[in-house]
């Protein structure tokens, strides 16, 4: 159990250029969830997967984000035409599907929208 | 809609000193709670949990017990040490489609201990 795991761990891009993420759940775990954590705030829900399907979106979740979880293993991110309110941590977690629903958070992809 | 409310930071203690951070929240229906905890530099861990009224979570010297009367999960330690310094974040699962167990959080506080 390597744990989860984000790429890049950091990304400064320009206002207008397109950023994707990439997320490696633990393998076993069905369950996949990107949250985005603002400065002094706490993480915040954007999309959750059950293997490959994408089931629930957050309002916060605006056209210019997709999600994808091709297989049912990694995930990406991708924002197009950032913003710099896009700046921001941007967190994902796996879990099992059955039992107790904890949740294992990656280190985060810290992204920077000049 | 489900969330929670934690108290403000920062918090600073000497170490050895007694340690609470309330939680309070607001759900339909009975929700898991949850204390993560973020060391600088790191990844949010989970420290503890509780999945039904008047359960106790305890790890590492720290419990929280789940009271549904006060809708509270507050986060004590009685000794805490300098590596205890760290940000806190209050949790609880809201339940959404698909089966989601998503996570709302509070707004974190920041503990510093001091030697």
């Amino acid at each position: 159990d390597t744990g989860v795991s984000q790429n890049p761990r950091h990304k400064i891009t320009k206002r207008g250029q397109n950023v994707t993420f990439r997320c490696d759940p633990i393998s076993e775990h069905n369950r996949l969830y990107w949250y985005r954590q603002t400065l002094g705030q706490g993480p915040e829900f954007l999309t959750y997967f059950q293997n490959e399907a994408q089931l629930e979106k957050s309002r916060l979740l605006s056209d210019r984000f997709s999600a994808e979880r091709p297989k049912g293993s990694f995930s990406t991110l991708e924002i197009q035409r950032t913003e710099q309110g896009d700046s921001a941590m941007y967190l994902c977690a796996s879990s099992l599907t059955q039992g107790t629903y904890e949740q294992y958070f990656g280190p985060g992809t810290r992204l920077t929208v000049t | 809609g489900n969330s929670v409310t934690q108290m403000e930071g920062p918090v600073t203690l000497s170490e050895e000193a007694f340690l609470t951070i309330n939680c309070t929240y607001t759900a339909t229906g009975y929700p898991s709670l949850f204390w993560y905890v973020q060391y600088p530099g790191e990844g949010l861990q989970l420290l503890l949990k509780a999945t039904k009224a008047d359960d106790k979570g305890s790890n590492k010297g720290f419990e929280a017990t789940y009271r549904k009367e006060t809708t509270s999960f507050h986060l004590e330690k009685g000794s805490v040490q300098v590596s205890d310094s760290a940000v806190y974040f209050c949790a609880l699962s809201d339940r959404g489609q698909g089966g989601s167990e998503k996570l709302v959080f509070g707004k974190g506080t920041k503990l510093t201990v001091n030697p």
